[in-house]
Order: structure tokens, then sequence, then C-alpha cells
């Protein structure tokens, strides 16, 4: 089975500023995707990033980096240059590559809320 | 290109009615999951279908059902609804593998 950890409830940071939001994660499997997603309060789900456990090289979209550290199962989120718009919940999420898509186990979210 | 859709947005039922979610992937997707979060948690695991043939099962009771058509669109159903069952319900779709992307969600209410 599958298990994620994000040990933060809740995090503050100072708009311009970066934050770091933890996740750890636990599976005896090789090959499996890690994810992490926005949830503003209106509910949807945005997609931000996806690092998969074979990929040399951490993952980057835009002001979002994956922080991969596979020896510590650790998949932490770096948002830089932090925004007003960027207070909202995140979780993280891990899956298993077996083909035929995605069953996604999530974590218990971190709310991030950004500050004048 | 139109992302996952989701209908309806939102429904409120009565207890003991049957509901149906549907739920529409990115074009070119064959995989569609499930999922349910209850106000305050992380979105739990309901059904994997991947070409039309279910691929996983989360932890729910035998009311909940669902079915993957030929055009890759899905269905959630629900049967005999309880008052735990109000939350929000999430479909993904995503290719063979990779990044998933959800939709808006349908927000049901059980009163």
């Amino acid at each position: 089975a599958q298990k994620i950890t994000q040990t933060q409830p809740g995090m503050f940071v100072q708009e311009k500023e970066a934050v770091t939001l933890d996740c750890t994660y636990d599976t005896s499997d090789q090959s499996y995707g890690l994810f992490w997603y926005k949830q503003p309060s209106s509910g949807e789900m945005i997609f931000l990033i996806y690092q998969g456990s074979y990929d040399e090289q951490n993952a980057t979209e835009g002001r979002y980096s994956l922080n991969f550290q596979k020896a510590r199962k650790s998949a932490n989120l770096v948002i830089s240059a932090s925004q007003l718009g960027d207070s909202a919940m995140y979780f993280c999420a891990m899956s298993l590559i077996t083909g035929g898509g995605n069953k996604l186990t999530f974590g218990t979210g971190t709310q991030l809320k950004v500050e004048l | 290109d139109a992302g996952v859709t989701q209908s309806p947005t939102h429904l409120i039922k009565t207890r003991g009615q049957h509901v149906t979610l549907r739920c529409s992937p990115i074009s070119g997707h064959k995989s569609v999951s499930w999922y349910q979060q209850v106000l305050g948690q992380g979105p739990q695991f309901i059904f994997q279908y991947y070409e039309k043939e279910e691929r996983g099962r989360g932890n729910f009771p035998d009311r909940f059902s669902a079915r993957q058509f030929p055009n890759y669109s899905s269905e959630l159903n629900v049967n005999a609804l309880l008052l735990g069952d109000s939350a929000l319900y999430l479909c993904a779709s995503s290719r063979d593998r990779g990044e998933a992307f959800f939709g808006q969600g349908t927000r049901l209410t059980v009163v």
C-alpha cells in the first residue's frame, strides 16, 4: 500500500518569498509517480507538477519545482516568488506506474496563506 | 482543448435516493478515475477505469458503482444515499501514465 504524509497543516509566507511544502511517501514499488495539486476554496483540483520515479532531473513548471529525494522518499514542492493568488490548499499525491492511468493516493494537505 | 468536464456541478438529494454523476475526460485520455472528498480531508480513491475496464476499486460499499463508455466518458452511480455520502466528487483523466487532470467536481449534498 502507498502512503503520503504531509506534516504541515498550515503555512504562512510573505508575498514574493519562496516557500517549501513538505511531502514524504511510502511505497515498496520502484515505479511510481508523484503529483502536486492546488485546491482553492472553489474546490477545483488544479494540477501543478509531476515527477516520475525514474526521472533523473527534478521537475519544474514555471514558479513550481519539485525537490525529489528518492533515498529519503521525499517530494517537496517549492513555490518561488509567492503571490497572493497562491493562497490555497496544496495536496501531494502518488500513483504506481502500472499502465492504464492513475490511482492516486493523497496526503492530508497543507493550507498555504500568502501575506502582504 | 476542453479540460475534464463533470456534471452536474451541484446536486441535492434525499436520503435513500439514487444519484448519477458524469465525467468527460480530456480528448485522447483513455483513463478515468473517481474520488470522494469529504470536507476537510484529502480525496479518497473510489474507482479507476482504463479502456472501459475497471482497473481499481477503493474501499467503498457496493452502493457505489461506475462504468466507462466507448467514448471514454464515465458515470459514477450511488444507490441508497446516506447523509455521509455528502461530499465533493472529483473525476480525473489521464493517458496511460503521467499527469492526471481533474474536473471541477460535483458537490453532492444529501439531506
